[in-house]
């Protein structure tokens, strides 16, 4: 596709209920991360992928948060047992390799009620 | 720890005016430093990256400076535009082998007719 696309754009879920965040990235880009962004801060890393490998998980805040990109292409972040501290936009970004320019997502808007 | 901290939080110009934004940071090892420009309900875009050893980058009317010295990077953004209203963001890489990226807060302009 044109660019970085991501669904849903918006997400209300009840606390407790489990979701799931696709991202669908630019044709041929190899690297793909996730970034959480609460209002009125800058995105932060939650993790990284090189292909369909995780190299880095490090930024995912509990065992709740579990991101695949299984044949490398198409990504899907799940939270499970949402709790209301994890409303935010979470964004999703491709680029050809880890150090090159990222592209964004528009991103998904979650929120907990 | 490391951070990324940018100045000022907001900002109100008018249109046509220049404006120099602050990124100061304390990541170390360094590897580079990025601006975005993020629209409102829109994923960040990268306006420019430096390495260690680059001083000055310049896209069309924005132009970033970096001192790798004093740990300080500016943005300058000449005869602004109504459309240069967004949060532009400064990001930066560790030099450490991983893949995580520390964002700022963003610094909001808004640009005045």
């Amino acid at each position: 596709g044109a660019g970085v696309s991501q669904s849903p754009r918006y997400k209300v879920a009840k606390r407790g209920q489990d979701v799931a965040l696709r991202c669908d990235p630019i044709s041929g880009h190899v690297s793909l991360f996730w970034y959480q962004q609460a209002l009125g801060q800058g995105p932060e890393f939650l993790t990284y992928f090189q292909n369909e490998a995780q190299l880095d998980k490090s930024g995912l805040p509990s065992d709740r948060f579990f991101a695949e990109r299984p044949e490398g292409s198409v990504s899907t972040l799940k939270i499970q047992r949402t709790q209301q501290e994890d409303s935010a936009v979470y964004l999703c970004a491709s680029s050809l390799g880890a150090e090159e320019t990222q592209y964004f997502g528009p991103g998904t808007r979650l929120l907990v009620l | 720890k490391n951070q990324v901290e940018q100045s000022p939080q907001s900002l109100i110009i008018l249109e046509g005016k220049n404006c120099t934004l602050q990124c100061n940071y304390t990541v170390s090892p360094f590897s580079n430093l990025r601006w975005y420009k993020q629209d409102t309900g829109r994923g960040p875009v990268s306006l420019t990256i430096m390495t260690f050893s680059e001083n000055t980058k310049s896209n069309g009317r924005y132009t970033a400076t970096l001192d790798a010295d004093t740990k300080q990077s500016s943005l300058h953004i000449t005869a602004s535009q109504l459309s240069d209203s967004a949060s532009y963001i400064c990001v930066v890489k560790a030099g450490t082998g991983g893949f995580k990226t520390i964002f700022g807060a963003g610094t909001r302009l808004f640009v005045k007719a």
